[in-house]
């Protein structure tokens, strides 16, 4: 089993709507968890830390659930540069860092 | 963007061939790491480093050596390239090795071994 699942999509949208993505890690330890975007052919960037309240950012929330070892982000009002491919992170105890394989999203006009 | 700087940032060689990646960084931070992606696997670790000269490995090490002899450049060496390590690299850096700490990221290098 992988450390860090992700559904892999493609999640197809229209310009305008919410969507979700659901991430699951394996290790009860973990401590820290991040969203990252990742456009095509280009590096990782940052697009959230994720803390045990939830937390938003603009049109981007996400969410922590640690019983159940899920982490969620939420999109809503989709752009067309929204398009890319997310990244679930996860930061077990140690210095390393768990990569999602990522899912990718495509929104529309 | 982080000051990140990764060289090559394209190459072929071939098989059997010594291949030398290096990530330098002009943010002076403690942490420098070497990650592989590949299709259908998230990022995985190659080796990192907390210091100059201190270096551990990582999830997917075989096959690599690192090293860092100043705190802004962090060599990853293919001793004798196979075509399994075909793939893009990236650096990341991060200021400490906390929890809370995110890791930012090089522009990669793509790699092919023929």
């Amino acid at each position: 089993r992988k450390e860090v699942e992700q559904d892999p999509g493609p999640f197809n949208v229209p310009e305008g709507a919410t969507v979700a993505f659901n991430c699951t890690y394996s290790n009860s330890a973990s401590q820290s968890f991040f969203w990252y975007r990742q456009d095509c052919r280009k590096e990782p960037k940052l697009l959230m830390s994720v803390y045990s309240s939830g937390n938003e950012d603009g049109r981007f929330t996400a969410q922590l659930n640690r019983a159940s070892q899920y982490i969620s982000l939420l999109i809503r009002d989709s752009k067309l540069s929204d398009s890319a491919t997310y990244l679930c992170v996860v930061k077990p105890p140690g210095n390393d860092m768990r990569f999602g394989a990522g899912t990718r999203l495509t929104v529309k006009p | 963007d982080a000051g990140i700087t990764q060289s090559p940032r394209h190459k072929v060689t071939e098989t059997g061939t010594p291949v030398t990646l290096r990530c330098h960084q002009t943010e002076n931070h403690r942490y420098m790491y070497w990650y592989r992606q590949d299709p259908g696997h998230g990022l995985r670790l190659i080796h990192y480093s907390y210091g100059v000269k201190d270096t551990d490995k990582g999830e997917v090490s075989d096959g690599y050596s690192v090293s860092r002899s100043k705190t802004e450049d962090f060599l990853l060496t293919l001793e004798s390239a196979t075509s399994s390590q075909t793939s893009v690299y990236f650096c990341a850096i991060s200021q400490t090795g906390t929890r809370d700490q995110p890791q930012h990221f090089g522009d990669g290098t793509r790699l092919s071994i023929l």
